[in-house]
């Protein structure tokens, strides 16, 4: 009974290519968050949607653009891919202010 | 920096011994919470310290906080090899948007056994 999960779980991609990444939960939360996690283990958010509404949008370049077509999903979709993109993404989910609960990432590699 | 920073960067210890990490912080705080990523993994939270509450323990996990001093520890007790890890404090600024944490670099625990 996955919480919050994320596909693909691998992501190998060319530059300039563009991607998206998925993410549902099935906890009932009102939150999720797409977090970036860079190669020292830096874990920086990047957006937030409570309700389906934006509430937290980072300095992150315009080629990032999340999407949440319901409460349980927020989607990230990354257009012309940069070398500099190369991490591992993120979904978590809320309830309130409470507990996040970590999808397994993905591991996105631009080459 | 609102990003909670974890001291030291690796602690590695034999089993059975005591893992202390720390955690500084510098803003006015709603609460803290401490997470734990194994390799490969995401992260998965272990325990949330509200700012009126000074020690606050979950099995083998005692955390503290002394917000006058900005600070929180992480302490695992009769460590196992089961809890290498990274493991992070995340600040809830008091003043931020719902739910945002500031994550630092972690702690990185190794437990030999």
């Amino acid at each position: 009974d996955t919480a919050v999960s994320q596909t693909p779980k691998y992501l190998v991609t060319q530059m300039g290519n563009d991607k998206s990444i998925k993410c549902e939960q099935n906890l009932g939360h009102d939150t999720m968050y797409w977090y970036k996690q860079d190669s020292k283990k830096f874990l920086k958010i990047m957006f937030s949607y409570n309700n389906k509404e934006l509430i937290i949008n980072e300095t992150v370049p315009n080629r990032f653009s999340p999407k949440s077509p319901d409460k349980a999903h927020l989607n990230l979709h990354i257009n012309s891919l940069e070398l500099g993109d190369s991490a591992v993404y993120f979904c978590a989910s809320s309830r309130n202010t409470y507990e996040q609960y970590f999808g397994p990432g993905t591991r996105l590699t631009v080459t | 920096s609102q990003q909670g920073e974890e001291d030291p960067q690796a602690l590695s210890i034999q089993e059975g011994e005591n893992a202390t990490m720390n955690c500084s912080y510098k803003t006015s705080i709603n609460n803290l919470q401490w997470y734990r990523q194994n390799s490969g993994r995401g992260l998965v939270h272990l325990i949330l310290i509200r700012s009126n509450e000074r020690e606050k323990h979950s099995g083998r996990l005692r955390v503290t906080l002394d917000t006058s001093k900005k600070s929180s520890s992480l302490l695992i007790t009769a460590s196992r090899a089961a809890d290498t890890a990274s493991y992070f404090c995340a600040p809830q600024d008091r003043g931020s948007t719902l739910g945002r944490l500031y994550f630092g670099r972690g702690t990185q625990l190794t437990v030999w056994p």
